[in-house]
């Protein structure tokens, strides 16, 4: 089976803790890319960060970083000091080729709906 | 650049109606997909194209139709709306690059469709 589960549904944090946003994945590929994406209030969704299966070095931006690890099939993003305007909902995505490699699709996991108070 | 843009945001169909929702792209990227979220399920993929002139089916593909006539343009069709069709419909687009896989999507901003 390949997909993306995000186990946390909501979290909810005070202003200026941190947060990890589970992220586990299920795929027979060797080759594959893991995504975040956030969905602010507004409804958008945005991009944050892509990283392939073959490089499992973290990654740090900010106060935000990422943790993968492919002995557990996890992608964790962790958000330093949170704040009012982290709210939003947070995907964790996995790309796959389909139909013999030719293409691909992202499938997403549910979403984990983050809320920050002040 | 514009990036995605869909059209229109919002929408109100009765039950049996037909409509077709907006998608553009002015980034001339290969790939295009309609998604359509529903509240705590996450995306799921109706239907996707690598090209002008090329779709293909994704998870959820019933009761919608598409065409890619060019590369700018993707819209999505419902032929006879249904109320399990109520959601909100993303657009996106990406590169193809040498390896598509790591193509981040860009996403538009989304139509709000209701079926009563």
């Amino acid at each position: 089976a390949q997909k993306v589960t995000q186990a946390q549904t909501e979290i909810s944090v005070v202003e200026k803790e941190d947060v990890t946003l589970d992220c586990v994945y299920e795929t027979r590929d060797t080759t594959y890319y893991l995504f975040w994406y956030k969905q602010p209030p507004s409804g958008e969704l945005v991009f944050l960060i892509r990283r392939n299966s073959f490089d499992e070095q973290n990654e740090i931006s900010g106060r935000y970083s990422w943790n993968f690890q492919k002995s557990t099939s996890s992608f964790n993003f962790t958000i330093t000091a949170s704040q009012v305007v982290d709210s939003a909902v947070y995907f964790c995505a996995l790309s796959l080729t389909i139909r013999g490699g030719s293409n691909y699709k992202l499938t997403f996991g549910k979403g984990t709906l983050l809320t920050v108070n002040p | 650049n514009a990036g995605v843009t869909q059209t229109p945001k919002f929408r109100i169909l009765k039950i049996g109606q037909s409509m077709t929702l907006q998608c553009a792209q002015d980034m001339n990227h290969n790939y295009m997909y309609w998604y359509r979220q529903d509240p705590g399920m996450g995306l799921k993929l109706i239907y996707y194209s690598v090209g002008a002139g090329i779709t293909d089916k994704g998870e959820v593909p019933n009761g919608y139709n598409v065409s890619r006539s060019t590369t700018e343009d993707f819209p999505l069709r419902l032929e006879l709306a249904a109320p399990s069709q109520t959601s909100v419909y993303f657009c996106a687009s990406s590169y193809r690059a040498n390896f598509p896989l790591n193509s981040p999507l860009h996403f538009g901003n989304g139509t709000r469709l209701t079926v009563t």
